[in-house]
């Protein structure tokens, strides 16, 4: 079936430090890609989303770029601060559906101050 | 507030028992779905329903059944039927009857199983 790889499992930065996280998605015919954090005991929430018709998106210190040839696509958050440390999901859609999403096996990340 | 209501928060269940989840929403989405979540796992599709009377099944719909009455409310019965029903259960809604928007999470069930 279908699947979402995603790296790494576990990142560990000191804040003002960047993370970046890597998803790499079977499904060819894939065409929306958000990214969710999840705060432990709570539901994920929607942070970035892009595409396929977009090579990047960038809000205030978050970013996705999507390379849709070799089927990546990365969440990059620069300046990182302590209130980033979460488990971040990236996901990919099962053709144009955008509710139908496999997601990756999610990255805790944790932000040193 | 608008929102998506899960409850009960935390449910301890024996071996043997049914259990349902319940979950509700006052966002007047079309669709809602149903995820499974395991520890260091990514969230898996179970069922889906994107009109109401009408659902479809997940990656891992087996042991487990939903119901769509009314539009705000897609409950998920965990049935003896599932092996290892011990997991963090998600319900979602999406705007569209299409899935054309962003997917909401409730803040998750957590169910033991003892």
């Amino acid at each position: 079936g279908e699947n979402v790889e995603q790296h790494p499992s576990t990142l560990s930065v000191q804040e003002g430090d960047s993370a970046v996280i890597k998803c790499t998605y079977s499904d060819s015919a894939s065409n929306y890609f958000p990214w969710y954090k999840q705060e432990l005991g709570k539901g994920p929430q929607l942070i970035i989303d892009i595409r396929s018709n977009v090579g990047e998106k960038k809000d205030q210190r978050i970013a996705v770029t999507l390379n849709k040839t070799a089927k990546h696509f990365s969440l990059h958050i620069t300046e990182t601060q302590p209130e980033d440390s979460a488990v971040y999901f990236c996901a990919a859609s099962l053709g144009g559906s955008q509710g139908n999403l496999i997601f990756g096996k999610g990255t805790k990340l944790s932000v040193k101050p | 507030d608008g929102g998506i209501t899960q409850s009960p928060k935390y449910l301890f269940r024996k071996e043997g028992q049914n259990v349902t989840l319940s979950c509700e929403q006052n966002l007047n989405h079309d669709a809602m779905y149903w995820y499974r979540q395991d520890p260091g796992q990514g969230l898996r599709l179970i069922y889906y329903s994107q009109i109401v009377n009408d659902f479809q099944k997940g990656d891992i719909a087996e042991g487990y059944s939903v119901s769509r009455e009314k539009k705000e409310s897609f409950p998920l019965t965990v049935t003896s039927a599932q092996k290892n029903p011990t997991a963090f259960y998600l319900c979602a809604t999406i705007a569209g009857g299409r899935g054309t928007g962003e997917l909401f999470f409730g803040e998750g069930s957590r169910l033991t199983v003892l």
